[in-house]
């Protein structure tokens, strides 16, 4: 079955990086992308891009353009999060997620992993 | 910025029907397709319904999803204590270039 393993919890000074990986089994990697989702405490979720499995090509929504970087290993099927200039409002609970897609427009979430959550400290 | 938006709550009682609602624009609504997640607080999302109205194995038929134009819903009937949650629709906006959620809507089992 299809398994998302994500690293273990960090903690953080803001203006720091943080790497969050995500391993992936159970399907084919090259067939689907990864994209990588947040939820700040007690709020909702907040897309930040996607990678794609075969090309290996990242995606980023506007927002984070310039601090999100996004890779993947073939040779381990698992993809990594880098989050750069950290602050206060990047504590959040950051989730690797399967999409699921025949195009942008029918896109979902099928498989999301456990979470990773990452606490920023000034 | 494109904004999907849910009531803050619903609530009901067991062998109820409640309906969720979701409303955005042209720019998620226009084209994508509408999906929804179940969200037990302290645990990951699962997946509920996908393209408007599909449901995956092993969700029960008491959910039901569909889409008009603009806005969408999400229907659970037969109401039981465990579908207590914060619920969420989403889909992909133009926009964004990614998935838009919703803010979510916590329904609560009188």
């Amino acid at each position: 079955q299809v398994r998302l393993v994500q690293s273990g919890a960090e903690v953080k000074k803001a203006g720091s990086s943080v790497r969050v990986s995500c391993k992936t089994s159970g399907y084919k990697f090259s067939n689907s992308s990864i994209s990588w989702v947040r939820q700040a405490p007690g709020q909702g979720f907040e897309f930040m891009g996607w990678i794609n499995g075969h090309i290996g090509n990242p995606n980023y929504v506007q927002r984070f353009q310039d601090r999100l970087t996004l890779t993947i290993d073939k040779s381990t099927n698992t993809v990594y999060m880098e989050l750069r200039n950290l602050r206060s409002d990047d504590t959040a609970m950051y989730y690797c997620a399967k999409l699921d897609s025949k195009d942008f427009w029918t896109a979902f979430v099928d498989y999301w992993g456990p979470g990773t959550m990452v606490t920023v400290s000034s | 910025q494109s904004v999907v938006t849910q009531p803050l709550s619903v609530s009901g009682t067991p062998g109820q029907r409640v309906i969720i609602s979701c409303s955005g624009s042209s720019s998620n609504f226009g084209t994508s397709t509408l999906n929804w997640y179940q969200q037990v607080p302290g645990t990951t999302p699962k997946l509920l319904i996908y393209g408007n109205n599909q449901r995956p194995s092993g969700v029960p038929d008491r959910f039901s999803g569909s889409k008009s134009g603009t806005s969408g819903s999400l229907a659970i009937s037969g109401l039981q204590s465990d579908d207590e949650a914060n619920y969420y629709c989403a889909m992909w906006d133009d926009n964004l270039n990614g998935l838009l959620f919703g803010g979510g809507t916590k329904l609560t089992v009188l």
